[in-house]
């Protein structure tokens, strides 16, 4: 089916250090997926971060990055140097062509510390 | 712009009652999609709508749960007969048909003791 694989639990990083949330996907019914970084800050509603619906590019935003990876079924989210400001869940996604259904991981919660 | 709008944030309930979500998508969108998230799950789809009518609703467990827009703007979910498995945080999204953004809610934390 498909699905969506990305770390999980809750990870812990020192501000300005490098981060990676590892995502991979499944997309036997989609042949052609869009890829999707969701985030949810505290208190807050889930919101879009990046997408990519071409494989091969990159998406980012606010200092993510995430590259659509088709041979490796990943889109591995990085960000070069960590704010506490970034502290939040973080959600991989996909959906098909006509986003009739995002498919989500389970979320990955990061904690900047200072 | 108003976003999504949900209500209530929080329901707790006894097994065997009933609830009901409420959901107003932004305005101008077609596409309103209800999820249900359990603790440390991602989002799942239960339905979704364009306009007034239901286009998916094959994850929705249907002997119990209902949902509606009847004029294609405002929408409801309604779980009768709640049971503890069913506790988990219920999100309304919308979207403008063929855009490749959707816009969340905040949710519903819904509890069944």
């Amino acid at each position: 089916g498909d699905s969506v694989t990305q770390t999980e639990g809750q990870v812990t990083v020192s501000e300005s250090k490098s981060l990676i949330i590892n995502c991979t996907y499944s997309a036997t019914s989609i042949g052609y997926p869009n890829l999707f970084w969701y985030v949810r800050y505290p208190g807050e509603g889930l919101q879009l971060l990046l997408k990519v619906i071409t494989a091969g590019q990159k998406g980012s935003s606010r200092g993510f990055e995430a590259t659509y990876n088709k041979e490796a079924t990943s889109f591995h989210l990085q960000k070069a140097s960590v704010q506490e400001s970034d502290s939040a869940v973080y959600y991989c996604a996909l959906s098909n062509t006509g986003y009739q259904n995002f498919y989500f991981g389970k979320g990955t919660s990061l904690t900047v510390i200072p | 712009e108003a976003g999504v709008t949900q209500s209530p944030r929080y329901a707790v309930l006894q097994e065997g009652q009933a609830v009901s979500f409420w959901c107003d998508p932004i305005s101008g969108h077609d596409t309103l999609y209800w999820y249900q998230q359990p603790r440390d799950q991602g989002p799942q789809l239960l339905v979704y709508f364009r306009d007034e009518a239901v286009i998916d609703n094959s994850q929705l467990p249907s002997d119990r749960f209902s949902a509606v827009r009847p004029k294609g703007t405002n929408s409801t979910l309604k779980i009768q007969s709640a049971k503890q498995g069913d506790t988990a945080t219920y999100l309304c999204a919308s979207s403008f048909q063929g855009d490749t953004e959707v816009f969340f809610g905040k949710g519903t934390r819904l509890t069944v003791v």
